[in-house]
């Protein structure tokens, strides 16, 4: 059954350094997005990505991350200056074009800012 | 701001007890989707139910959609250790372009005792 993956499993990192995170949602999917879960909080959207553009971002996402499709199969998720507050885990989905409200989820990335 | 609430939070039986979980919203959503999340991993896409007062079923879990598509409920039939997880229910919020963000609730957590 095909899946999203995403690399690396988990990433520790110092403050104020760039951390790229990256994702391979499932082959035939055309929407793409990034989602957080704090430690013990809910999952929380960041941005969808459409036809090589941004379609909506929270107000988590600021001016410090950003996404891109880089080439036919990965989305990656750039964190350009981290803060501590950025550890999470970071979990990145896909969805169809028929039904793109059922969005599958890849096993996440553990980010740890220290 | 939609929100989803779901009860209980916490939910500890014994092994081939039946159970009922909650999600309610103020909403109304196009569609719920249900997932279940074991700890360090990503959500698992369960069911999603789209018409008002529609059931679903998966194996010993019944999931239905209120009639007015603001609430939903997952019942479980005998419960088996194996269900003991995190089960959360998210709702799509049109993000344009054909796109979807999912608003979460805080899930329940359900232990079942062998």
């Amino acid at each position: 059954e095909p899946e999203v993956t995403q690399t690396p499993s988990h990433q520790v990192t110092q403050m104020g350094q760039e951390v790229i995170l990256r994702c391979v949602p499932i082959s035939n999917h055309l929407y793409f997005y990034w989602y957080r879960q704090i430690l013990g909080q809910k999952v929380e959207f960041l941005v969808s990505f459409y036809n090589n553009e941004i379609s909506e971002k929270s107000e988590i996402f600021d001016d410090q991350f950003s996404v891109e499709r880089p080439d036919g199969s990965n989305f990656t998720l750039k964190i350009r200056s981290t803060k501590l507050e950025d550890s999470a885990m970071y979990f990145c989905a896909s969805s169809d074009q028929q039904r793109s409200y059922e969005q599958y989820f890849g096993p996440g990335t553990r980010l740890t800012v220290t | 701001t939609q929100l989803l609430e779901q009860s209980p939070q916490f939910l500890s039986i014994q092994e081939g007890e039946n159970l009922t979980v909650y999600c309610n919203s103020s909403s109304v959503f196009s569609s719920l989707q249900w997932y279940r999340q074991e700890p360090g991993e990503g959500p698992v896409l369960l069911v999603t139910v789209v018409t008002g007062g529609e059931v679903k079923k998966l194996k010993r879990l019944t999931f239905q959609f209120g009639d007015a598509r603001k609430d939903s409920s997952l019942h479980i039939t005998a419960a088996q250790p194996g269900d003991t997880g995190l089960y959360l229910c998210a709702g799509p919020t049109y993000s344009g372009a054909g796109s979807y963000q999912l608003t979460f609730g805080k899930g329940t957590k359900l232990s079942v005792i062998p």
